[in-house]
């Protein structure tokens, strides 16, 4: 099995809303990513958890806040968001955090803030 | 600043022929690369990977060259396939010097035309 589920697909909320991303595997890799990606843009790197620690958090906004309760989940807990935070949101996970560890990515979920 | 840049945003190409996607980097401590293949809803898929310590690496009908001295990889498909009409992201991160992350390119849209 090599699949990282995201929940939900898709996401609409308003600016002062709290809502949640969840983010699944089940492949025992110790590594979890969120990223996020604009249209026409890459996918950029928010944060980083290796062994339920994070790791690198790339100066991300305390509106997004992340959390690994367990080595098979990682959320992404959003607060108090701006239209411009619309995007795709993805997750992925790979056996350790090093860059050459294969990273699997979920579906993403697409969010909209209005 | 775009440290990996791929500077064809769109490839049209005929079925059977080669396709070549392309890609720069600008920052020297990277050493490891990937492509990765994304289909509309779906997250994006590991399909290839190079380190700095090699020239070429091959699977299938997919070969990624690199070349070190120009900053420059490419990513071969032959024959192409219509299956193969994807975005493919160009993807590279340093295996040394502490936070590895990988950073992505824009991507390039390959439709195959039967």
């Amino acid at each position: 099995d090599t699949e990282v589920t995201q929940t939900p697909k898709h996401l609409v909320m308003g600016m002062t809303n709290k809502k949640s991303l969840k983010c699944e595997q089940h492949m025992g890799h110790r590594a979890m990513y969120w990223y996020k990606q604009k249209a026409k843009k890459p996918p950029e790197l928010m944060f980083v958890y290796s062994y339920e620690k994070l790791s690198i958090n790339e100066s991300v906004p305390s509106r997004f806040s992340p959390e690994c309760p367990n080595s098979s989940l990682l959320n992404l807990h959003l607060h108090a968001l701006q239209p411009e935070d619309s995007a795709l949101y993805l997750c992925a996970s790979s056996q350790g955090d090093r860059v050459f560890e294969t990273q699997y990515f979920g579906p993403g979920t697409r969010l909209l803030v209005l | 600043d775009q440290q990996v840049k791929q500077n064809s945003p769109s490839l049209s190409v005929q079925e059977g022929r080669i396709s070549i996607l392309n890609c720069d980097y600008t920052n020297s401590m990277f050493d490891y690369f990937l492509w990765y293949k994304k289909y509309p809803a779906e997250g994006p898929t590991f399909l290839i990977s190079i380190s700095s310590i090699k020239d070429k690496n091959e699977d299938g009908r997919f070969t990624v060259f690199l070349n070190k001295s120009a900053k420059h990889l490419s990513l071969h498909i032959v024959p192409s396939q219509p299956g193969d009409s994807a975005v493919y992201f160009c993807a590279a991160g340093p295996t040394q010097g502490g936070s590895e992350k990988l950073v992505f390119g824009k991507g390039t849209k390959l439709t195959v035309n039967p």
